[in-house]
């Protein structure tokens, strides 16, 4: 069955643009979670989505934010995009809402210039 | 809110010596999981352990759950070049899971 999809790959923005990442999950999963990962501060929990309603929010601004479809597909945007919002974007699908084990995309790699 | 701590940060070993990585929570967990993440890769899942006192082999892998479930550890014996990566523990707090630092495992031949 196919794993965890994550468009684009590697990208490259200016200061001030916004960017938009996309998702799709393991098919039957329902529950798509979003991490910020950069070398000095780990792998950081943006948002998770459930039934295409946000059940959990991390510490990041406003300028994140996203959705999840119908079809459980989900897309994150990042607006005014600053040089500290480089990082590898990470999608995680789960059959449960929360807890349960995690399937990871192999990731977004978003560099801000 | 929930903190998940891992040390150490960095082990290097030999190839064949054992390496440890252990896990502390600032709150008593519902569950925790392991994620190894090779590097330029994604993390991946090896295991989730839920009882107190829970212990769980992977053939070198040996994991196990505290009996106050707030800290947890992963063993690999004697390590071999494909164990290099990050480990990471999480624990999942109010719907979400909270990830430690990661422990960078490296290898030498």
């Amino acid at each position: 069955k196919a794993g965890v999809t994550q468009t684009p790959r590697y990208l490259i923005k200016t200061r001030g643009q916004q960017v938009t990442l996309s998702c799709s999950p393991i098919s039957g999963h329902r529950s798509v979670s979003w991490y910020q990962q950069t070398p000095g501060q780990g792998l950081q929990f943006l948002f998770e989505y459930f039934s295409e309603t946000q059940r959990n929010k991390g510490n990041f601004p406003g300028r994140f934010s996203g959705r999840q479809f119908s079809n459980s597909r989900s897309e994150m945007n990042v607006s005014t995009l600053e040089l500290g919002d480089s990082a590898l974007y990470l999608c995680a699908s789960s059959l449960a809402q929360g807890t349960g084990e995690l399937f990871f995309g192999e990731g977004s790699r978003l560099t801000v210039l | 809110g929930q903190q998940v701590m891992q040390i150490p940060q960095y082990q290097h070993v030999q190839e064949g010596e054992d390496f440890t990585t252990y896990c502390n929570s600032s709150t008593t967990l519902s569950n925790i999981q392991w994620y190894k993440q090779r590097p330029g890769g994604h993390p991946v899942f090896l295991i989730q352990l839920v009882k107190s006192g829970e212990v769980k082999k992977q053939k070198r892998l040996t994991f196990q759950f505290g009996e106050a479930k707030k800290n947890s550890s992963l063993h690999i014996t004697a390590t071999q070049t494909t164990d290099v990566g990050t480990y990471f523990c999480a624990g999942p707090e109010a719907g979400k899971s909270t990830f430690g630092d990661g422990t960078t495992l490296t290898v030498k031949p």
